[in-house]
């Protein structure tokens, strides 16, 4: 049972264009959502981060946005730039007894075209 | 990728035998996460270790699977006798505390069993 959807396994943009990957879960519980973009051969970085008291968190080119009624988040990047081609992977966060877990999505693989 | 060492980058095993991979968390962090990643699939969790402990082994294959991080040195995942379905991308990621959510993600190894 996958909690954590990225319904698009893939996305095409013009350079200079806006991204939009989109993120949907089940779990109710979850309280912080994270994305992580992954190249080739080298393992996820860290991206931009929401906690689910706030509906937006903007970082230079990267938003992301929380719809809690809809469990839907999504990633925006404006302008896209070649090297943002990548694979983009939304996780989401709850909190177990003293611990957490992240539950990760399958990915999106975003190309930006130049 | 700031920081975790994970070696080997790449590791060739023949059925049956034994496969090691270490991971080496970012300085001052304690916790260490594996994650598995099969072709053209996502990134599934295997285990979450602190120093000496295993926290939560929920994603591990109950056979021929195992993780130790001892209070000195690296974090091992350990294969025993290896099959085909065991190749794969295997990522070891740590964090400083939790229930901070986020995690730094090393190189990863690629297994590939002959």
């Amino acid at each position: 049972d996958q909690q954590v959807k990225q319904n698009s396994p893939s996305l095409s943009v013009q350079e200079g264009r806006i991204s939009i990957l989109n993120c949907d879960y089940t779990n109710s519980m979850f309280d912080y959502f994270l994305w992580y973009k992954k190249y080739p051969a080298e393992g996820p970085t860290f991206l931009i981060s929401i906690s689910s008291i706030k509906d937006k968190n903007e970082d230079g080119r990267f938003t992301v946005f929380l719809n809690k009624s809809a469990k839907h988040l999504s990633l925006h990047i404006v302008p896209s730039q070649p090297g943002d081609s990548a694979v983009y992977f939304c996780a989401a966060s709850a909190k177990a007894g003293n611990n957490r877990k992240l539950i990760w999505g399958l990915g999106t693989s975003l190309a930006v075209n130049p | 990728n700031a920081g975790v060492m994970q070696n080997p980058r790449h590791l060739v095993r023949r059925r049956g035998q034994e496969a090691r991979l270490r991971c080496s968390p970012m300085k001052g962090h304690s916790h260490v996460y594996w994650y598995r990643q099969l072709p053209e699939e996502g990134l599934k969790f295997m285990v979450y270790l602190q120093k000496e402990n295993i926290i939560d082994e929920s994603g591990m294959p109950k056979e021929r699977f195992s993780a130790e991080f001892p209070k000195e040195g690296p974090s091992i995942l350990r294969i025993q006798q290896v099959v085909r379905g065991d190749s794969a991308a295997y990522f070891c990621a740590s964090s400083p505390l939790p229930p901070k959510e986020t995690q730094y993600f090393g190189p990863g190894t690629r297994l590939l069993v002959l």
